[in-house]
C-alpha cells in the first residue's frame, strides 16, 4: 500500500524567496511520485513526476523535486517564488506496476506575499 | 495534446433532477477516472474505467452512475443527489491501466440545492 504525508497545510513565502513544499511517502513497492498544482476553481495540472532514473526531476514553471529513497521524501522546490505560484499543491504516489489508484497527500496551500 | 475536457463547467441541480457530466479525451488513453473533490481536500477516487470496462467502484452511492460509451468518452449520470454531493467533479485519463501519469480535466463544479 502507498501513502503520502505533506508537511504543512499552509506555506507562506515572500515573492522572490525560496519555495519548499515537503512530501514524504510510504510504499511497499518502488513508487512513482508526482506533484500536481491546482489553481482556484481549476483542475489539477501535472508539475513534475519521478518514475525511474535521475532522482532530480525538473518540472514546469521552474519547479523541481528530488527523490530521496533513504529519506522517503520527494520535496518540491523553486528558487524564487512568483505571485502566480499561489495555489494548492498536491503530492501523490502510485505503486510501480500496481493498481490504478493514485494516492494523494492532503495538499499544501502556497501563499506568496508581495 | 494532453487535454481532457469536461462539460458543463458549472451545474446547479435540485435533489429530484437527473443530469449528466461529460468527459472527453482524444489522446488515445484507455483508462479514465472520476474523482470528487470537496473544498480544501484532495480528490477522492470514485470510478475507474479500463478499456471501456468498469474496473474500480469505490463504494460510490448508486445515485452516481458512470458510463463509458467509447474509449474517448466518459459520462457520470446523476440522480436524486443530496446537498452533500456538491463538489468539484474531476475527470482524468491515463494511457493504459498500468500507466502512471493521470491527466486531469478542469472539472465540473456541482451545486445540489
Amino acid at each position: 500500500a502507498q501513502s503520502v504525508t505533506q508537511l504543512g497545510s499552509h506555506v507562506s513565502v515572500s515573492e522572490g524567496a525560496l519555495v519548499l513544499l515537503r512530501c514524504n511517502y510510504s510504499s511497499s513497492v518502488p513508487p512513482y511520485l508526482f506533484w500536481y498544482v491546482q489553481y482556484p476553481n481549476q483542475g489539477l495540472q501535472l508539475l513534475l513526476k519521478y518514475t525511474t532514473g535521475a532522482t532530480l526531476v525538473k518540472g514546469i514553471n521552474g519547479f523541481e523535486a528530488e527523490f530521496k529513497k533513504s529519506e522517503t521524501s520527494f520535496h518540491l522546490t523553486k528558487p524564487s517564488a512568483h505571485m502566480s505560484d499561489a495555489a494548492e499543491y498536491f503530492c501523490a504516489v502510485i505503486g510501480w506496476g500496481g493498481s490504478e489508484k493514485l494516492v494523494f497527500g492532503k495538499g499544501t496551500k502556497l501563499t506568496v506575499n508581495p | 495534446d494532453t487535454e481532457v475536457t469536461q462539460t458543463p463547467k458549472h451545474l446547479v441541480m435540485g435533489m429530484t433532477n437527473k443530469k449528466s457530466l461529460k468527459c472527453e479525451q482524444h489522446m488515445g488513453h484507455r483508462a479514465m477516472y472520476w474523482y470528487k473533490q470537496k473544498a480544501k481536500k484532495p480528490p477522492e477516487l470514485m470510478f475507474v474505467y479500463s478499456y471501456e470496462k468498469l474496473s474500480i467502484n469505490e463504494s460510490v452511492p448508486s445515485r452516481f452512475s458512470p458510463e463509458c460509451p467509447n474509449s474517448s468518452l466518459l459520462n457520470l449520470h446523476l440522480h436524486a443527489l443530496q446537498p452533500e454531493d456538491s463538489a468539484l467533479y474531476l475527470c482524468a485519463s491515463t494511457l493504459g491501466d498500468r500507466a502512471e501519469t493521470q491527466y486531469f480535466g478542469p472539472g465540473t463544479r456541482l451545486l445540489v440545492l
